[in-house]
């Protein structure tokens, strides 16, 4: 099992471009999550999702969209890059509620 | 809202136990979650708790109170590759699938 991947692993984006990173998993969860995290920081939850079709905002979701069209995916989209979206970014998934999230390897993003 | 409160350092010597604390103010809670992150790593889930009391997954150990809205993990028998950030994470009853994390604590093992 591949379990949760994210491409790219790293990006450098100039400030107004956007972009999608893409997020995999093959354990057939239904929750699938976005956090970003900055250097020395915790997890910060964007975006989530409970099932195909089904997405909610987490804290800070200005200037990311999602959507999840299937089980397996949950791409994040960066609608128009800025400096303070510099930061790592996780894609989680896990069963339901009670269950541990399984992360994938992180997006480095750097915004110049 | 959520929030949670974790120390953000502990240090201890190599064969000794720690215990990293979190207390949390959440609506809805469902359970606690603790993650171990190493640098440049992603978190990997080491326990959960949705009931009051202790789990235990060998060396490592999570309690939980709901009445107090805290909770703890216990590594015992520490060993250098311990060296990582923990994070506590509530989970929501009201919001399914919405996990919010503490701000992490550092633990540094010394020989």
């Amino acid at each position: 099992n591949a379990g949760v991947t994210q491409t790219p692993k790293f990006q450098v984006l100039k400030t107004g471009q956007s972009m999608t990173l893409q997020c995999a998993q093959d354990m057939n969860h239904e929750y699938m999550s976005w956090y970003r995290q900055d250097p020395g920081m915790g997890l910060r939850l964007i975006h989530y999702s409970v099932g195909a079709g089904i997405t909610d905002q987490g804290e800070v979701p200005n200037g990311y969209n999602v959507s999840r069209s299937t089980t397996e995916d949950f791409p994040l989209r960066l609608l128009s890059a800025a400096p303070s979206q510099t930061s790592v970014y996780f894609c989680a998934s896990t069963h339901r509620t009670g269950y541990g999230y399984t992360f994938g390897s992180g997006t480095r993003l750097t915004v110049v | 809202g959520q929030s949670l409160e974790q120390p953000s350092e502990v240090t201890a010597v190599e064969g000794a136990i720690v215990q990293i604390n979190c207390t949390y103010q959440t609506s809805g809670f469902y359970g606690l979650s603790w993650y171990q992150q190493h640098d440049g790593g992603a978190p990997t889930f080491l326990s959960y708790n949705g009931l009051d009391g202790l789990e235990e997954t060998g060396r490592f150990s999570s309690f939980l109170s709901r009445s107090d809205s805290y909770g703890y993990l216990l590594l015992q028998e520490l060993q250098m590759k311990d060296s990582a950030s923990y994070f506590c994470a509530v989970s929501s009853n009201t919001n399914a699938g919405k996990s919010t994390f503490g701000d992490g604590t550092t633990l540094t093992v010394k020989p």
